[in-house]
């Protein structure tokens, strides 16, 4: 069974500093990987989507890596800011199923 | 253009009891999915439907639970006999092709029942 794990699980940084945020998975085969934000009371919106074949992507100040042999992603965000203050989560595709990891909570303090 | 929408957004409900939880898709979207997100983890898959075929269900966690997409476009979980391990947000997605492995999927807002 896919296992997919984030460090850290909670993160508080002042406005302006760079966010480092983690992913880890375990089995290496997989279709792609995905970067969500989750806002209390609200859906999933996807950030980035990173095929198996691609070892990044970029959207704005997120920029997403993945490595996929030695399973492991990483998602910065660059310059942040208060209203970047959510969940990020980060899911992993087997085919059609979305493995998700637990998630880490970003406060940017204003 | 509208995305995918969950009613009721809140749900309580007295353990034993049955409820039924509604996901309207993007219009013209093919897959749907359900997960279930407990309080402080990522969701975990239910189940999928392919137009009105349910192609996969092995992640619901009991016979107690049943999906449903008669026509191919609404669907509704129905969880009967609630207890409290079902306390939970029950989210919704959809991708407007049959899944290949490269389309993001687009969640609602998701549900919160809470089993009393």
């Amino acid at each position: 069974k896919q296992e997919v794990t984030q460090i850290p699980a909670a993160l508080s940084v002042p406005e302006g500093e760079n966010l480092v945020l983690n992913c880890s998975f375990t089995d290496s085969a997989i279709y792609n990987l995905q970067w969500f934000r989750q806002d209390p009371g609200k859906g999933l919106t996807s950030l980035l989507l990173i095929q198996s074949s691609q070892r990044e992507q970029t959207s704005g100040r997120l920029n997403a890596s993945l490595d996929k042999s030695s399973g492991r992603s990483t998602l910065y965000i660059a310059a942040s800011q208060p209203g970047d203050s959510a969940t990020y989560l980060c899911a992993v595709t087997n085919l059609y199923k979305l493995s998700f990891g637990a998630g880490t909570t970003v406060t940017v303090r204003a | 253009g509208a995305g995918v929408s969950q009613s009721p957004r809140y749900k309580v409900a007295k353990r034993g009891q049955d409820v039924a939880l509604r996901c309207d898709p993007i219009s013209g979207h093919v897959s749907l999915f359900w997960y279930q997100q407990a309080l402080g983890q990522g969701p975990e898959f239910l189940t999928y439907f392919q137009n009105e075929a349910q192609l996969d269900k092995s992640g619901l966690p009991s016979d107690r639970f049943f999906a449903e997409r008669p026509e191919g476009s609404v669907s509704t979980l129905k969880i009967q006999r609630t207890q409290q391990e079902d306390s939970a947000v029950y989210l919704c997605a959809s991708s407007p092709q049959p899944i290949q492995g490269a389309d993001t999927q687009y969640f609602g807002p998701g549900t919160r029942l809470t089993v009393l």
